[in-house]
């Protein structure tokens, strides 16, 4: 059972907007940032928005996200056949002398 | 450009200790900017972080594998290193190491990844 909650999967057709959420709590979203990366089988993972809305150099920007609270989102809009990959979020937590907690990961199928 | 290399073997025996290394490249390790990280996926499952260490030595560990886990810095050799005792078959994954920038004093994602190495517990 993963510390962040995201959904297993989700879906969409080419050109279409996807959101992914990430539920934490007090200790980790609700007080760090939240992070997102892409994963594709067989190769390391990328980030993708660090500090909850920022983009490091070469992320196209259809790639967003946002935190209220203690819930993070991705968005990715213009959906292309290349988005489809596994996508997980994380977050610093503050909690048993502090470590890193990651969500479960989300399959994204474009459709 | 910085790069991360992780080496060890690829098979290891149950309740035995698996260590593996990571060399940074194109980069000092001794950077007061970055931790430096190990994370596992096993098969069929999600990431998950195993620990980081700063260059002077202090280290995060996850709590679930505290009381497994230990993780050292060679800053002559720009190499980090993890060792993991008593493994079982739930120890098989692919083990990354990567780049933990600090910012505002702060962990802030994990920016630049080896491309991971795959290691499997079997008797």
């Amino acid at each position: 059972q993963s510390v962040l909650t995201q959904p297993p999967s989700v879906s969409g057709t080419p050109g279409q907007r996807v959101t992914i959420s990430c539920s934490g709590s007090s200790s980790n979203i609700g007080s760090c940032p939240v992070n997102w990366y892409q994963h594709l089988p067989g190769t390391a993972p990328k980030l993708l928005i660090y500090n909850n809305n920022e983009r490091p150099s070469g992320v196209p920007d259809r790639f967003s996200g946002s935190k209220s609270g203690t819930s993070g989102s991705l968005a990715i809009s213009g959906l292309q056949s290349e988005d489809e990959a596994d996508y997980y979020c994380a977050a610093w937590d503050d909690s048993l002398n502090g470590h890193w907690v990651f969500g479960g990961g989300t399959k994204l199928t474009v459709l | 450009q910085l790069q991360l290399q992780e080496s060890g073997p690829g098979l290891v025996k149950p309740s035995e200790t698996l260590s593996l290394t990571c060399t940074v490249s194109g980069g000092s390790i001794s950077s007061s900017s970055h931790y430096w990280d190990w994370i596992r996926q096993s098969p069929g499952k999600g990431l998950e972080w195993i620990g980081s260490i700063y260059y002077r030595g202090g280290t995060y560990y996850n709590p679930s594998l505290k009381s497994r886990v230990t993780i050292s810095v060679d800053t002559s050799m720009n190499q980090f290193s993890l060792k993991l005792t008593s493994v079982t078959a739930a120890d098989t994954a692919i083990y990354y190491c990567a780049r933990d920038p600090i910012s505002s004093g702060w962990h802030d994602s994990f920016d630049i990844w080896g491309q991971g190495t795959m290691v499997t517990v079997f008797s």
